[in-house]
């Protein structure tokens, strides 16, 4: 069965302090890897796709990576509005289609 | 910019009432979906739609739900009898890409259920 595994679950920065967060991945041919931010009792709001090992997206102060089994999401010098719950998901096959499904998402509160 | 919107932006409901979540997704985009997320828990999909009929379901998505899109700008949800596990954040989505493969989703921001 298709997976999606994110870690960890919080994540607390000081302002400034980088880290990355980790997604992990179990699919039969992979179609697509996205990140999504999702601030509370908001939507989704679309980040980067990733399509082979290797790929790198940036934006900002964030750089996605992947490789042949997770992802990665690092943040660079954070600041508090990047507080947030960001979330990995990937091309599960279902069906005759390929359905966008997530992980739990990581929530990361960074302290001014 | 061009966006998806929902409403309600929150519904509180009695057990075994009919409700109805609206959406109206991006104008030129193809691929239509909506997803619940309980709270404290991940993104659920429920159900995809495509040139008019239901794509692809979860196993959520039982005989209780129904999808249409009934004037070609609306696209609804009807949940025909709700029960108290009903109760979650209910989006709506969509993509401009054709084809199999779904890409990049444009979300809601959601209408909050609350089943009593």
């Amino acid at each position: 069965e298709d997976q999606v595994t994110q870690s960890p679950e919080a994540l607390r920065l000081q302002e400034g302090e980088s880290s990355s967060l980790n997604c992990s991945y179990t699919v039969s041919g992979l179609r697509g890897l996205f990140w999504y931010r999702q601030d509370p009792g908001k939507g989704p709001e679309f980040l980067f796709t990733l399509y082979s090992a290797g790929e790198e997206k940036e934006k900002e102060r964030l750089k996605a990576t992947l490789t042949k089994k997770e992802s990665f999401l690092h943040i660079t010098a954070p600041k508090p509005e990047d507080s947030a719950t960001y979330l990995c998901a990937v091309q599960a096959r279902r069906g005759g289609s390929y359905i966008p499904t997530f992980g739990r998402g990581t929530s990361l509160i960074v302290h001014p | 910019e061009p966006e998806v919107t929902q409403t309600p932006s929150h519904q509180v409901t009695q057990m075994g009432q009919e409700v109805i979540l609206r959406c109206v997704p991006i104008s030129n985009h193809l691929y239509f979906y909506w997803y619940r997320q309980i709270l404290g828990q991940k993104v659920e999909f429920l159900v995809s739609f495509y040139n008019n009929e239901i794509s692809e379901k979860s196993e959520i998505f039982d005989d209780q739900f129904s999808v249409e899109r009934p004037d070609g700008s609306n696209f609804t949800l009807k949940i025909r009898s709700t029960k108290l596990e009903d109760s979650a954040m209910y989006f709506c989505a969509s993509s401009g890409l054709a084809g199999l493969v779904a890409g990049e989703l444009f979300f809601g921001e959601g209408s909050r259920l609350t089943v009593l």
